[in-house]
């Protein structure tokens, strides 16, 4: 099974900054890899598939990059509304697999 | 976009067996591609398996292989997780959810409200 790996586990940030979370895949995925936005008491919301493309109706802040092994999610600034845990998951193997997040919160 | 309702909240005992139910609508039942995740307190998501009705095939995560039946209801519509053997580790919300590209193992693109199911004695 691949594994799935995200840093960092908190992110300590302001509104207005650029922030970059990392997601690295224990063998190459390919660019099969998707971001998903989750808050408090909610259910995730898919922000980017295919490792960049962008979901309709997210905001263009959010950007996805990389292939095979590591990939990144960027937010290019931060806005009040990002607060939030986001997840990266891989569906190139058999068994889709999820990150263990990354939560941002206000610095 | 498709939106999937979820059933309500369940509490049960150890040993126990439990059905959580998802229905879309929209979309064409018998090609959607349904999953179910779940997510313990406090925790990250986990993929316990899938099911195409078309393909009338339901795979399933190693962990969970004899404690789960994934099924598709093509009368009422309705997609099913029945989970048994129930232990106070499988308390989580569980997430009915749709594959986007239409295949099992795909991104999700619609997530139900989620259902919390609590094991207790």
């Amino acid at each position: 099974d691949i594994q799935m790996t995200q840093s960092p586990s908190i992110l300590s940030a302001s509104v207005g900054d650029r922030v970059t979370i990392t997601c690295r895949a224990s063998k190459s995925i390919s660019d099969w890899l998707a971001w998903y936005q989750q808050k408090p008491g909610k259910a995730p919301n898919l922000l980017i598939f295919k490792a960049s493309v962008l979901e309709r109706g997210v905001p263009s802040r959010f950007s996805g990059s990389g292939f095979g092994t590591e990939f990144t999610l960027t937010i290019s600034s931060l806005q009040p509304d990002d607060f939030a845990t986001y997840y990266c998951q891989q569906y190139d193997d058999f068994f889709p697999a999820f990150g263990q997040g990354t939560k941002v919160d206000l610095k | 976009q498709v939106q999937l309702v979820q059933s309500g909240p369940e509490v049960k005992k150890p040993g126990s067996s439990v059905q959580v139910s998802c229905k879309p609508s929209g979309g064409t039942f018998s090609r959607s591609a349904i999953s179910w995740v779940r997510q313990a307190p406090g925790q990250g998501l986990e993929w316990i398996g899938g099911i195409i009705p078309f393909l009338n095939q339901a795979d399933y995560v190693q962990n969970f292989q004899g404690r789960v039946i994934i099924s598709a209801d093509e009368s009422t519509a309705t997609f099913l997780l029945t989970l048994s053997s129930l232990r106070s580790e499988d308390t989580a919300v569980y997430y009915c959810v749709r594959g986007g590209g239409g295949k099992r193992v795909d991104f999700f693109d619609s997530w139900g409200q989620g259902t919390l199911v609590t094991v207790s004695s």
